[in-house]
């Protein structure tokens, strides 16, 4: 399996914030997603980061909202912007060997937006 | 339009019976299944996979059947025990387009194991 980290677990943040997660995978992964899992909702994909460019989001996912970073093989972060109580979610890092193979997830980090 | 469907939201089941959770997709080129187990406000844990070559994989008391004509898996816990209450969800890996991939999930069912 492969290691999975990221922080903070949880946070509480004021409305109108920004928050970045950071996510650290062992080297084995190649390839590193983020998704966001709503109260009640199933697990949703926010974007593919992509190592040394931009990430790939999917539809509904804007950069301006959620940039994510990829500087290197092993580490992304994903930065929360101008929260609303919508955004109060738990994100998770995930990663994997590449297409095909299984996807870890990290423990997620839990956003309460008051 | 929802590519992996898990039908029933919720499961409830006796201690030391079988449980049956369910997953149709519609995709015919998803080529690779998994199953995941997740807790309230953790994250998904990685339970068993399928390749479509195969049609059954067992790993302890899980079991993941994969019936590629009725675009249907099912993942089987026996005996089942407290412990595995949690919601579990289905997800297939598929092919985005222009090279890209992604791991596609169903909206997951609620297993409760009862003492």
């Amino acid at each position: 399996s492969a290691v999975i980290s990221q922080k903070p677990s949880r946070d509480i943040c004021q409305r109108g914030t920004s928050l970045t997660i950071q996510c650290q995978v062992d080297s084995q992964v190649t390839m590193m997603f983020w998704y966001r899992q709503q109260p009640g909702q199933s697990l949703t994909l926010i974007a593919t980061a992509n190592q040394g460019s931009e990430a790939t989001y999917e539809s509904g996912f804007v950069i301006d909202k959620f940039p994510i970073s990829r500087p290197n093989l092993t580490f992304s972060t994903l930065t929360v912007s101008n929260m609303s109580p919508e955004d109060s979610s738990i994100y998770l890092c995930s990663g994997s060997r590449g297409p095909g193979n299984t996807i870890y997830f990290g423990e997620g980090s839990w956003l309460t937006v008051v | 339009d929802q590519q992996v469907k898990q039908n029933s939201p919720s499961l409830s089941v006796q201690e030391g019976r079988i449980s049956i959770l369910n997953c149709d997709y519609t995709n015919s080129m998803f080529d690779y299944f998994l199953w995941y187990k997740k807790y309230p406000a953790e994250g998904p844990t990685f339970l068993i996979s399928i390749s479509s070559i195969k049609d059954k994989n067992e790993d302890g008391r899980f079991t993941v059947f994969l019936n590629k004509s009725a675009k249907h898996l099912s993942l089987h816990i026996v005996p089942s025990q407290p412990g595995d209450s949690a919601v579990y969800f289905c997800a297939a890996w598929v092919n985005s387009g222009a090279g890209s991939y992604q791991l596609t999930f169903g909206k997951g069912t609620k297993l409760s194991v009862i003492p």
